[in-house]
């Protein structure tokens, strides 16, 4: 099982700012099969992020992704309102399908 | 628009039965793979199972094999999650989620909106 251990667990940012996300895998995401969801209080998670570093239908410019191997980071270039929220990682290239434990981007 | 609808969830003592239901539409549902994926209360997510669109595979994370059974009626565009000797951390939400293609190694989007089950005495 590919274990995903992602970092900081929280990330305390003011709006206009820019947030750093990363997941570390415990051996290589196959194909670079790793994305990003964002999960609202209260809401389900949505996707953000496939393949590494295409952006889903919607998702503003301001998030990117990166990385390869064992090392992926999330980008947001500058905090809006509505980017507070806990982020996941999801690697989908080896079952099981794993998850991070999430970081949460709270307003500073 | 694709549309993702849970339901069934519930209080159900330790070592009972629940099955959990996910309705589809606005997609072909047998042309994509679908999952189960759940959150503990104040947690992170766990993937719990997928189905290839046929039905014809299903895979399962360690801690529900041989106590849930993922399946799905083509005809009725609906996924379900039979889970039997349910345990206390087992309490989660519940999600249903798209997978990408037909045969699971996709990402997963969109997700319902989830079905809380409560294991407890």
């Amino acid at each position: 099982e590919i274990v995903l251990t992602q970092s900081p667990g929280t990330l305390s940012l003011s709006p206009g700012e820019r947030a750093t996300l990363s997941c570390r895998a415990s051996q290589s995401v196959s194909s670079s099969y790793l994305a990003w969801y964002q999960q609202i209080p209260g809401q389900a998670p949505s996707l953000l992020i496939y393949g590494t570093s295409s952006r889903a239908t919607g998702i503003p410019d301001r998030f990117s992704g990166s990385g390869s191997g064992t090392d992926f980071t999330l980008t947001i270039s500058r905090l809006e309102p509505e980017d507070f929220a806990v982020y996941y990682c999801q690697q989908y290239g080896s079952s099981p399908w794993t998850f991070g434990q999430g970081t949460k981007v709270e307003i500073k | 628009e694709v549309q993702l609808l849970e339901s069934g969830g519930g209080l159900v003592q330790p070592g009972g039965s629940l099955r959990l239901s996910c309705a589809a539409s606005g997609f072909t549902f047998s042309n994509y793979a679908m999952n189960w994926v759940r959150q503990a209360p104040g947690k992170g997510l766990e993937w719990v199972s997928g189905i290839s669109g046929s039905g014809g595979s299903t895979y399962y994370a360690d801690s529900v094999k041989g106590r849930f059974t993922v399946s799905r009626d083509n005809s009725k565009n609906t996924l379900y999650l039979q889970m039997s000797s349910l345990r206390d951390e087992d309490t989660a939400i519940y999600y249903c989620a798209k997978d990408r293609y037909s045969n699971l190694y996709g990402w997963f989007d969109p997700w319902g909106q989830g079905t809380l089950v409560t294991v407890s005495s």
